[in-house]
């Protein structure tokens, strides 16, 4: 079935340095990829997507390119804050997953500052 | 846009009764919603996928008749613990699947902020 593994153990680091989380996946077919974050007490909010090999999702500073050769699809911030601080989950759709999200296991990112 | 609301965000109830979350799509239609259960520390688990006007879909080791899932309408689903147990205490949180393609959206989920329920 499909899957999706991130990188184990939560993520600190100080305050403008470079953030790298770890996201490869295992699907049927081309599925769609996200990355959604939720902070603390809060739901999940949507944080990038891309839907096909070589695109990259951005937003707030965060990037991710779908790599298809690689099945991966890595997290990456140039100079975090401490706002973004939070719980990372990495996540993928398949067209014959009935829309149904396969979650990776969320990553804790504390920024110090 | 696609906004999506839960209510309560929090709840406290005795061993035995029952409690009703309710999941709203504020700006778009929804003709799916999901249910995830989110533990300490842990992802979220899904535990049903629900259509309007149609019986949920559960996943396996979900119980259905302690889970009661209505989906009435294309912006509201519900989620009704029965009998709660302290075992049942949990983060529970919705997603709503657009019904209609918003701006090349079709295929994302959008969540609600969460419902914290303690059953004493």
């Amino acid at each position: 079935g499909d899957s999706v593994t991130q990188m184990e153990g939560p993520v600190t680091l100080s305050e403008e340095a470079f953030l790298t989380i770890n996201c490869t996946y295992t699907a049927t077919g081309y599925p769609s990829l996200f990355w959604y974050v939720q902070y603390p007490g809060e739901g999940l909010q949507l944080l990038l997507k891309a839907t096909k090999a070589d695109d990259k999702g951005s937003n707030k500073g965060f990037e991710a390119t779908y790599r298809k050769e690689t099945t991966s699809f890595h997290l990456e911030k140039g100079s975090v804050q401490v706002s973004d601080s939070a719980v990372y989950f990495c996540a993928l759709i398949s067209v014959y997953g009935n829309n149904r999200l396969a979650f990776g296991k969320g990553n804790q990112v504390v920024v110090i500052p | 846009g696609a906004v999506v609301s839960q209510h309560p965000s929090r709840v406290i109830c005795k061993s035995g009764t029952s409690v009703k979350i309710e999941c709203r799509s504020l700006d778009f239609q929804a003709t799916t919603m999901f249910w995830y259960r989110q533990f300490p520390k842990k992802s979220l688990m899904l535990m049903a996928t629900s259509n309007e006007g149609s019986k949920a879909t559960y996943e396996q080791g979900v119980e259905k008749d302690k889970f009661l899932i209505n989906h009435a309408s294309l912006t509201l689903s519900t989620l009704t613990v029965t009998s709660a147990h302290p075992e049942d205490s949990s983060f529970y949180i919705c997603s709503a699947l657009p019904g209609a393609v918003l701006a090349g959206e079709r295929d994302t989920q959008y969540f609600g902020p969460g419902t914290r329920l303690t059953v004493l």
